[in-house]
């Protein structure tokens, strides 16, 4: 089976920390996303890489910033957390073009921002 | 760029009755549709997909749904609810926009409940 593992489930940060979620997948996909959900307004692209090194921003980028060393891991970081970065934070890969549509999640990651 | 319009945000059923949520999209090219659906305190898991063969589209779960490029839509059903569907189901579009493929598009969600 696929396996998308986010490092963290739940995370208690305070205002202006620098965070760090982890993001591994297994199954040897290019492409990799995080995406940022929140009550009300569904899934929202924040970064995405479709390769190591490459990197392209999503529908709201501003607070984040993304890295891909290697193949099967992609970092999400927040420079400087703000509260209103407490939110669920949804990883996800895929090997083909997105149009076929078979992206893999993790659980999830929950960062709450004090 | 392409959008999906999830018509409630929230549905109740009762255990046996008709499941059925909504979708419109709005493309201006023949769009790829997606229905994921995501269980408490899990990530998403792809439902079923419309990729320009079949207009009525099975998916797991005994769930289904229909493109109808007239209607814009591509609405989600299942004849008969269990216990076990209550979960928050999302429709998405690929974006082909700006000339990226890269994109998948969501709707805000619907939480279906299940009442016994």
């Amino acid at each position: 089976d696929v396996k998308v593992t986010q490092s963290s489930r739940y995370l208690v940060k305070r205002t202006g920390e620098k965070v760090f979620l982890e993001c591994v997948q297994d199954m040897d996909h290019e492409n990799m996303f995080w995406y940022r959900q929140d009550p009300g307004l569904g899934l929202r692209l924040i970064y995405f890489s479709y390769d190591v090194k490459m990197k392209e921003k999503g529908d709201i980028p501003e607070g984040y910033s993304v890295s891909r060393e290697k193949k099967e891991r992609f970092s999400l970081i927040l420079e400087s957390a703000s509260t209103n970065q407490t939110s669920m934070y949804l990883c996800a890969s895929t090997k083909h073009w997105v149009h076929t549509g078979e992206l893999f999640f993790g659980e999830g990651s929950r960062l709450t921002v004090l | 760029a392409q959008s999906v319009t999830q018509l409630g945000s929230h549905v109740s059923v009762s255990e046996g009755a008709l499941v059925l949520l909504r979708c419109n999209y709005s493309s201006s090219v023949p769009p790829y549709l997606f229905w994921y659906v995501q269980y408490p305190n899990q990530g998403l898991q792809l439902l079923l997909k419309y990729t320009s063969a079949a207009t009525l589209v099975k998916g797991i779960n005994g769930f289904e749904a229909e493109f109808k490029k007239s209607e814009t839509s591509f609405h989600l059903t299942k004849p008969s609810a269990h216990m076990s569907d209550a979960a928050e189901y999302f429709c998405a579009v690929s974006d082909f926009s700006g000339g990226s493929n890269y994109k998948l598009t969501f709707g805000k969600g619907t939480l279906l409940t299940v009442n016994p």
